[in-house]
């Protein structure tokens, strides 16, 4: 199967700073997504975003297939962006596959 | 509109009871996917139903069964549980299989 790897796999910022999470995958994907669990589980759809990049809010995402990674920008951080981030990509086989996510600690 | 609707929520089994955990989705999605989440780890594939009517196996399909139900219900079946099978399940469904995907809320199971 694919091979998904996130760093940092862990993260503490001060409130208000900026960070930049990468995920890199090791084959071609028809898709990926980039998911926040907050700490009480739930997943939250942050982008669908195959190539190129997106915006909403602080966050935005850029994805650049031909080169196997994405990236997440995460802005003036507050402390409910903490949580676990995931990325997951479909490839081949039909299947979606998870990196195993940075942990973010968001400090007031 | 619910989205991807888990039930149960909790549940607590002994070694060897079976138990069937059940998955709806109202956005008419064509695939539907079981995943686990163990601690400090992300989701790994049990099993996924590409349309209605089928089924293949994923990452870790052993000890689990599954029915695609109809186009919205997809569940899972444990057999006979094993304290290995602890873990967090969350379904999730999408239009079609490289589109996006919508998780539900997830069950948290115990075996003891």
């Amino acid at each position: 199967g694919i091979q998904v790897e996130q760093s940092p796999p862990d993260l503490i910022l001060q409130e208000g700073a900026n960070s930049t999470l990468r995920c890199n995958f090791s084959d071609s994907v028809n898709n990926l997504q980039w998911f926040h669990q907050n700490p009480w589980g739930q997943l939250i759809n942050l982008f669908y975003i195959p190539s190129g990049t997106k915006q909403n809010g602080r966050l935005s995402a850029t994805t650049v297939a031909t080169e196997r990674y994405s990236l997440l920008y995460i802005s003036s951080s507050q402390t409910t962006d903490s949580g676990v981030y995931f990325c997951a990509v479909f490839g081949v086989g039909n299947k979606f596959y998870f990196g195993s996510g940075t942990k973010l600690n968001v400090k007031p | 509109n619910a989205g991807v609707t888990q039930t149960p929520k909790f549940q607590v089994l002994k070694t060897g009871q079976s138990m069937t955990l059940q998955c709806a989705q109202d956005m008419n999605h064509n695939s539907m996917y079981w995943y686990r989440q163990d601690p400090g780890m992300g989701l790994r594939l049990i099993y996924y139903s590409a349309s209605e009517g089928t089924t293949d196996k994923g990452e870790v399909p052993n000890g689990y069964n599954v029915s695609r139900l109809n186009k919205r219900e997809f569940s899972l079946r444990l057999e006979s549980a094993a304290p290995s099978q602890t873990s967090v399940y969350f379904c999730a469904s999408s239009e079609t299989w490289n589109t996006e995907a919508f998780f539900g809320q997830g069950t948290r199971l115990t075996v003891v």
